[in-house]
């Protein structure tokens, strides 16, 4: 699976669109990328997940780059209960493959 | 409901005993996993399996073990021989068969070695 990488922290103000950066420069043509998150002392979250096109659905949206080497993920009215640490995944989505989480970015939201 | 249970959701032991973790699925999902979390810290994989009576090593698998002898079950046994027990330990299930599958967690077990 290919690797990511995220900055380790951002800060956003309560109500305001949340970006959160991803790269993935080394992701192969069958691997989707996907975003989990996790609220503190909780088993992580399922957000959303894509493959080539931009993908939305009722807690997120997810925009990849044509070349597919980034992706963003955005909370577009972001709350206090959105504060977690966000994890960003590439994997090929059949077959037997490890599902391996880097370091995430901790996301604050701020009142 | 249909979920992942993890139990206990905390859990004591002194050390040089050895202590098994319960996961438990009724999704019908092939693949099972299992994480450890430190404070602070992302997931790190420690043992999975995508079929009944057949596992992999994860990154970090010395002084665990585990079983798959069941689809709905995948215990992990924390052993005398793991140096630094006490963590924060997630199971997570997913299908391996679709297109595109998400994984489901379940809500951990704080293990304390004291």
């Amino acid at each position: 699976d290919a690797k990511t990488t995220q900055p380790p922290s951002m800060d956003c103000a309560e109500g305001r669109a949340a970006n959160l950066p991803c790269n993935h420069s080394t992701i192969s043509g069958n691997e989707y990328v996907y975003w989990y998150r996790q609220i503190h002392s909780q088993g992580p979250q399922y957000i959303i997940h894509g493959l080539k096109n931009n993908e939305t659905n009722e807690m997120a949206s997810l925009i990849i780059t044509e070349d597919r080497k980034s992706s963003t993920l955005i909370l577009p009215h972001a709350t206090l209960r959105d504060t977690a640490v966000y994890y960003c995944i590439v994997r090929v989505a059949k077959g037997a493959q490890k599902l391996v989480f880097g370091q995430g970015t901790r996301l604050t939201i701020n009142p | 409901d249909g979920g992942i249970t993890q139990s206990p959701k905390y859990l004591f032991r002194k050390e040089g005993q050895n202590v098994t973790l319960s996961c438990e699925q009724n999704l019908n999902h092939d693949a099972m996993y299992w994480y450890r979390q430190d404070p602070g810290q992302g997931l790190r994989l420690i043992y999975y399996s995508h079929i009944v009576n057949d596992f992999q090593k994860g990154d970090i698998a010395e002084g665990y073990s585990v079983s798959r002898e069941k689809k709905e079950s995948f215990p992990l046994t924390v052993t005398s021989a793991q140096k630094n027990p006490t963590a924060f330990y997630l199971c997570a299930s997913s299908i391996t068969s679709q297109g595109s599958d998400e994984a489901f967690f379940g809500q951990g077990t704080r293990l304390t070695v004291v």
